[in-house]
C-alpha cells in the first residue's frame, strides 16, 4: 500500500546531541511537510518542500533543519535538542492540484524524548 | 493570522450521535477538513468540504458548514468505541499550508 513511513517510531536523545528523524513516501507526492505536535496542541508546521523548493516557517527555530535528497525521502535534523523540543514529529505529504487541494497524508509520527 | 478554535473535550455514550464544533477566522478559506488522530498515531483525513457547500454526508459522518458564521461541525452518527480519538479541524486558503485547531478529544462511553 502506498503510504508515508516514519522512522524510528520512538527516539530518545540527550540534551544537545544532534538527532535526525526520517520520513519516506511511496505516494510520489511532490510536497512533504514536517510538523511538531506537543501534547494537547495543534500540529505546528515547521517547514515544507514543494519539490526541491524549501519553505521555512518564520517562527521555526534555526535549530531545526531539513533535507530532501529525492522525491521519496525527507529528513528532519535537530542540531542541538533542548528539553522543549520533546514532542511528536509528524511527516506529511500532499499533491496540490492547482494549489487548492491541501489534503495531507500523514505518517505515524516519531515521538522524540530529550533527556 | 488565521485561527481555528475547537472545544477540547467531548464525551458521548455508545450509540448516540457526536457533534464536534469548530470556528475559524479566515473568510477566504477554500477547503475545510476534519482529521482523526488515534493514540500514538498520525493524523488521518476523515472528510473535507469545499467552501461553496453547506453540507456533506459520508456514511456516518455529516459535515455542516455555516460560512456566514465561519462555523464547521462534524456529526458522527451511532458513535462507536472505535471512534474515540482526537478530531482536528483544519482550514486552507489553497495558497498557504493548513491551519489546524488544537483538537477535540472524543471519549465514547460503552
Amino acid at each position: 500500500d502506498a503510504m508515508v513511513i516514519q522512522n524510528p517510531r520512538y527516539q530518545v536523545t540527550q540534551f544537545g546531541k544532534p538527532v535526525t528523524l526520517s520520513c519516506s513516501q511511496t505516494l510520489n507526492h511532490n510536497v512533504m511537510y514536517w510538523y511538531q505536535q506537543k501534547s494537547s496542541q495543534a500540529p505546528k508546521l515547521l517547514f515544507h518542500y514543494y519539490d526541491k523548493d524549501f519553505n521555512n516557517e518564520a517562527d521555526t527555530p534555526d535549530n531545526f533543519q531539513s533535507r530532501r535528497p529525492n522525491t521519496s525521502f525527507c529528513f528532519l535534523d535537530i542540531r542541538s535538542p533542548g528539553l522543549g523540543d520533546a514532542a511528536m514529529y509528524l511527516c506529511a505529504t500532499s499533491t496540490p492540484d492547482g494549489g487548492v487541494d491541501e489534503k495531507l497524508f500523514f505518517g505515524s509520527g516519531t515521538q522524540l524524548s530529550v533527556l | 493570522g488565521e485561527d481555528v478554535e475547537q472545544s477540547l473535550f467531548l464525551s458521548v455514550r455508545e450509540g448516540d450521535s457526536s457533534v464536534i464544533n469548530c470556528t475559524y477566522t479566515d473568510s477566504s478559506s477554500t477547503y475545510l477538513y476534519w482529521y482523526k488522530q488515534e493514540p500514538g498515531a498520525g493524523l488521518q483525513l476523515l472528510t473535507y468540504i469545499f467552501s461553496n457547500m453547506d453540507m456533506k454526508q459520508d456514511q456516518r459522518l455529516t459535515v455542516l458548514l455555516n460560512k456566514k458564521d465561519k462555523h464547521l461541525s462534524l456529526r458522527i452518527a451511532d458513535t462507536q468505541t472505535g471512534d474515540s480519538a482526537i478530531y482536528f479541524c483544519a482550514e486552507s486558503t489553497g495558497n498557504t499550508p493548513l491551519v489546524f485547531g488544537k483538537g477535540t478529544r472524543l471519549s465514547v462511553i460503552a
